[in-house]
């Protein structure tokens, strides 16, 4: 079936530097990409939709120049952490699907945790 | 903007008993998705409800869409400590550049002890 992968699994950073977690689609192409945040025990929320080959729509109160997104292949989409601070720590998950009528696929997340 | 409310937020059970989670909104989706996630993992996916007044069953699961696919409901029977996880219901937008797009419940935290 289909599999999205994501890198890293978990990742520890010191605040004010920048980390890069990727979602690669294994067996499909992935015209839309989406980015989650999930604090603990608790739902998803959504972040962006990352379309391949323009920019991402982010939603209300997700500051796009902090949460960079790229989606430069229809295999890959990165999310970019800039200038990390501790509140940014969290369980961050991507999803993918290979068109509007396909089910989504998740990743299975990354923890970050920022120092 | 969709919202989906999910409840209960948490349940805990002993092993053998029944259990209903209910998601509701006051708007129509296009289908409803059912997920089960572990900690540290990613939601994996139980099942989609696309039909108005459909019902699923998987092994000791069954789900809901209510007629006018606003709400559904997930019950399971004689619940296991297997079954223990965090229950997401998730509603896809109708159409337009949205599409495919979910808006996630709450989510339910179900602990089954032995």
């Amino acid at each position: 079936g289909a599999v999205v992968s994501q890198h890293p699994s978990w990742v520890i950073c010191k605040s004010g530097t920048s980390v890069k977690i990727e979602c690669r689609s294994l067996d499909f192409q992935a015209t839309t990409m989406f980015w989650y945040r999930q604090f603990p025990k608790q739902s998803l929320m959504l972040m962006a939709t990352s379309n391949e080959g323009s920019k991402a729509t982010y939603e209300q109160g997700v500051e796009k120049d902090k949460f960079l997104i790229n989606h430069a292949s229809l295999t890959l989409s990165t999310l970019t952490v800039t200038s990390a601070h501790p509140e940014d720590s969290s369980f961050y998950i991507c999803s993918a699907r290979e068109d509007g009528y396909s089910p989504l696929h998740f990743g299975n997340g990354t923890r970050l945790t920022v120092t | 903007t969709q919202l989906l409310e999910q409840s209960p937020q948490f349940l805990s059970i002993q092993e053998g008993e029944n259990l209903t989670v209910y998601c509701n909104s006051s708007s129509v989706f296009s289908s409803l998705q059912w997920y089960r996630q572990e900690p540290g993992e990613g939601p994996v996916l139980l099942v989609t409800v696309v039909t108005g007044g459909e019902v699923k069953k998987l092994k000791r699961l069954t789900f809901q869409f209510g007629d006018a696919r606003k709400d559904s409901s997930l019950h399971i029977t004689a619940a296991q400590p297997g079954d223990t996880g965090l229950y997401l219901c998730a509603g896809a937008d109708a159409g337009g550049t949205s599409y495919g797009k979910l808006t996630f419940g709450q989510g339910t935290i179900l602990t089954v002890h032995p």
